[in-house]
C-alpha cells in the first residue's frame, strides 16, 4: 500500500534560519504529491504540489522538488518567519483510484522563534 | 475561493447519544467529499469518502453502523456518530474536491470539529 514517512518533529528554529522537512514516500504507480500546512486552530491548506517527477513545487517561499530516484519530496525555506509556525504534512494522491484518495504523514510541528 | 466549512466546530455530548457534523463547500460543488479523523499529535486517517448520491466507501477498520455519512447534496456531507463513547473522542475533518476543477488532486479541507464524549 501507499504510505508516506516525513521527519518527526517537533522543530524549533530561529527566525531567517534554513528549513528542511524530509519527507519520502512509497507508492504503485506515479502518485501526485503535496505538503499540507495546518496553523493553530485552522484547518489543513495546500501549500504546495508536483504532479510529476522532477517538478518543483513552490508557494510562499517553501519549496519542494519530486523525486522519483530516490522517492522524496523534501520541503524547504531558505529563511522561515515567526509566522511559519505550524504543522506541515507531506501527501500522496495515488492516480489510480477515481477518488484521488490522499495518505498524509504524520506531521512535523514547526515552531518559529523571534 | 474554494472554502469548507464544518458545523459545529466543536461539541460535547454524553456517552450513548448521537452526533451529526456537517461539512458544507460554499462556493463550489463537490461530488467527493472525505472524512478524516486526526488524534492528538498524529496523522490524519481516512475514514471514508463520500460520492454524491451513493453510499459512501469506508476504509478498512472504521465501523459504518457508528459512523454515518450522508453526501445528499453537492454541497452537504454530513457525518453522525451514533451511540458515542468517549474513545470516539477525537478531531473530526471533512474535504472535498471541486467538481469544476476537472483532473485533479487537490482536496480542499473544512477546519476541524473537535468532538469531547463524556
Amino acid at each position: 500500500g501507499n504510505s508516506v514517512t516525513q521527519m518527526e518533529g517537533p522543530v524549533t528554529l530561529s527566525e531567517e534560519a534554513f528549513l528542511t522537512i524530509n519527507c519520502t514516500y512509497t507508492a504503485t504507480g506515479y502518485p501526485s504529491l503535496f505538503w499540507y500546512v495546518q496553523y493553530p486552530g485552522e484547518g489543513l491548506q495546500l501549500l504546495l504540489k508536483a504532479t510529476k517527477a522532477d517538478d518543483k513545487g513552490s508557494n510562499k517561499g517553501f519549496e519542494a522538488t519530486y523525486r522519483k530516484e530516490t522517492t522524496s519530496f523534501h520541503l524547504e525555506k531558505g529563511s522561515v518567519q515567526v509566522s511559519d509556525s505550524a504543522v506541515y504534512f507531506c501527501a500522496l494522491s495515488d492516480r489510480g483510484g477515481s477518488n484521488y484518495k490522499l495518505t498524509f504523514g504524520k506531521g512535523t510541528l514547526l515552531t518559529v522563534n523571534p | 475561493g474554494a472554502v469548507v466549512s464544518q458545523h459545529p466546530s466543536w461539541v460535547i455530548c454524553k456517552s450513548g447519544t448521537s452526533v451529526k457534523i456537517e461539512c458544507r463547500s460554499l462556493d463550489f460543488q463537490a461530488t467527493t467529499m472525505f472524512w478524516y479523523r486526526q488524534f492528538p499529535k498524529q496523522s490524519l486517517m481516512l475514514m471514508a469518502t463520500s460520492n454524491e448520491g451513493s453510499k459512501a466507501t469506508y476504509e478498512q477498520g472504521v465501523e459504518k453502523d457508528k459512523f454515518l455519512i450522508n453526501h445528499a447534496s453537492l454541497t452537504l456531507s454530513t457525518l453522525t456518530v451514533t451511540s458515542a463513547h468517549p474513545e470516539d473522542s477525537s478531531f473530526y475533518i471533512c474535504s472535498a474536491r471541486d467538481l469544476g476543477e476537472g483532473i485533479t488532486y487537490e482536496q480542499y479541507f473544512g477546519p476541524g470539529t473537535r468532538l469531547t464524549v463524556t
